[in-house]
């Protein structure tokens, strides 16, 4: 199994609301990662989870807060976002952080905020 | 501050023939690049790898060049097709032991058949 499964694989949120994406992988990857993608741009890397702790923080806004529940779960919790957050939201999981293995990507979350 | 970087932002090739997909990398301490492609819709798939102690390695149909004194990585596809067509990212790993991946700016190849 090589797959980094997210859901949902759409969103639509209004500016108050609560919301969270999610992201699973069972392959035995103990880095975790965040990245949003806006169009025609490459991926921004936002958080990096090691060993279920955060270990970067790329100054991503609190309106984004990132969980992970266990070594095959994370989460990323959305509260007050704004239109210009609208993106694409991947999640990628890699053997170990900074061990030169390839990242292997979820297929994305497309979210809009209305 | 350093960055990568793609040469050209957009490739049209005939189907058959060879593509060359180039990249400029400003760090030193980057040891680790990885090929994506990405199709519209989905997420970056992973093409191919290869580690600053190597200056070439080839795939099927894919081969990836790096020189290092220049800071240049290369991507060629051989016998390109229809099913090429999307666009790939450079990444590069700059070692840290927490894990840093970062992307190029992306070059869109579009296959005419």
């Amino acid at each position: 199994d090589t797959e980094v499964t997210q859901t949902p694989k759409h969103l639509v949120m209004g500016m108050t609301n609560k919301k969270s994406l999610k992201c699973e992988q069972h392959m035995g990857h103990r880095a975790m990662y965040w990245y949003k993608q806006k169009a025609k741009k490459p991926p921004e890397l936002m958080f990096v989870y090691s060993y279920e702790k955060l270990s970067i923080n790329e100054s991503v806004p609190s309106r984004f807060s990132p969980e992970c529940p266990n070594s095959s779960l994370l989460n990323l919790h959305l509260h007050a976002l704004q239109p210009e957050d609208s993106a694409l939201y991947l999640c990628a999981s890699s053997q170990s952080p900074g061990g030169n293995t390839e990242a292997f990507f979820g297929q994305g979350t497309r979210l809009t905020v209305v | 501050g350093e960055s990568v970087g793609l040469h050209l932002p957009t490739l049209s090739v005939q189907e058959g023939d060879n593509s060359i997909i180039n990249c400029a990398y400003s760090n030193s301490a980057s040891d680790y690049f990885i090929w994506y492609k990405q199709e519209s819709g989905k997420g970056p798939q992973f093409i191919i790898d290869i580690r600053s102690n190597m200056d070439k390695r080839q795939g099927q149909r894919v081969t990836v060049l790096l020189n290092k004194t220049v800071k240049h990585l290369s991507l060629q596809i051989a016998a390109t097709q229809p099913g090429d067509s999307a666009v790939y990212f450079c990444a590069e790993n700059m070692g840290k032991s927490q894990g840093n991946l970062i992307f190029g700016k992306g070059t869109k190849l579009s296959v005419k058949p």
